[in-house]
C-alpha cells in the first residue's frame, strides 16, 4: 500500500497563476484533510471532507477550493495564487470508524508563490 | 491563547540523554496525539492516547486528563531522534469529524 501520496512535491508559481494539488489514498478512508504548515505556526486546517462529494471549510479556507469527486482523491485548488500562500501543504486521511481517529499524512508539497 | 501549547520550542541534547517534551491543552479532548516530523518533512504518528501511558521502544507518552497535560519522553536519545515533535488533540465529541488541533512543535536536536 502506498498510503497517502501527494503530487507534485514541489512547485513554484507566479502571483495570479492557478494550480491544483492532488492527494490520493489507498486505505479506503472516508475522511480527508488539507493542511498548511508555516514557520513558527502549527499545522492549520484548510478544508476537509467526510466523504465522497462532501467538503467543508477549516480554519484557513480563504483563497482555496477543494473537490472530492472520488473517495480516494482530494484536490486542493488555488485559483489565483498569492505570496501569502507560500507554504508546505500536507494532506491526511483517517478512518471514520475509528474513535478517536488517527490521521495518516502524505509527504507534503512545498509551494512557493513569487 | 493557543489551545495547544508545547515546551520547549527548541531542545538540544547529547546522545544518551533522557529527553522530555511537554504539551498542555485547554480544550476538551477525546485523545491526544504525538507526531514526529523528520527533516525530510514527512509526518508520522507516534502515539494516540486518551489516558495513562503508552510505550514504544525508547519512546514513552503519558497523559494526565485532569491536569490537561501530556509528556513525551525519549530514553537513551540518539542522533536519529532529531526531528520536530508535534502534539495534537482530537476535538471529537458527538457528531464531530475528529479534527485535530496542533501545537507548534518542539525541534529536537541530538548531538553525537
Amino acid at each position: 500500500n502506498a498510503g497517502v501520496t501527494q503530487t507534485p512535491k514541489f512547485r513554484v508559481l507566479k502571483t495570479g497563476q492557478s494550480m491544483t494539488l492532488l492527494c490520493a489514498q489507498d486505505m479506503n478512508h472516508e475522511y480527508m484533510y488539507w493542511y498548511r504548515q508555516d514557520p513558527g505556526m502549527g499545522l492549520r486546517l484548510i478544508h476537509y471532507s467526510v466523504g465522497e462529494g462532501t467538503t467543508a471549510k477549516g480554519e484557513v479556507p480563504d483563497g482555496y477550493n477543494v473537490s472530492r469527486l472520488k473517495k480516494q482523491n482530494f484536490l486542493l485548488g488555488l485559483e489565483s495564487a498569492a505570496p501569502s500562500q507560500t507554504s508546505v501543504y500536507f494532506c491526511a486521511s483517517s478512518n471514520h470508524r475509528d474513535r478517536p481517529n488517527e490521521q495518516f499524512f502524505g509527504p507534503g508539497t512545498r509551494l512557493t508563490v513569487l | 491563547k493557543n489551545e495547544v501549547e508545547q515546551s520547549p520550542q527548541n531542545l538540544t541534547a547529547q546522545e544518551g540523554e533522557f529527553i522530555t517534551i511537554n504539551c498542555s491543552y485547554s480544550v476538551g479532548i477525546s485523545a491526544l496525539h504525538w507526531l514526529q516530523q523528520h527533516p525530510g518533512g514527512g509526518i508520522v504518528s507516534l502515539f494516540m492516547l486518551s489516558s495513562g501511558k503508552k510505550k514504544h521502544g525508547r519512546l514513552i507518552a503519558t497523559i494526565n486528563i485532569q491536569e490537561k497535560h501530556s509528556s513525551l519522553h525519549i530514553t537513551a536519545s540518539h542522533p536519529r531522534d532529531s526531528a520536530v515533535y508535534i502534539c495534537a488533540v482530537s476535538d471529537y465529541m458527538g457528531g464531530s469529524q475528529g479534527n485535530l488541533i496542533f501545537g507548534k512543535g518542539t525541534k529536537l536536536s541530538v548531538k553525537p
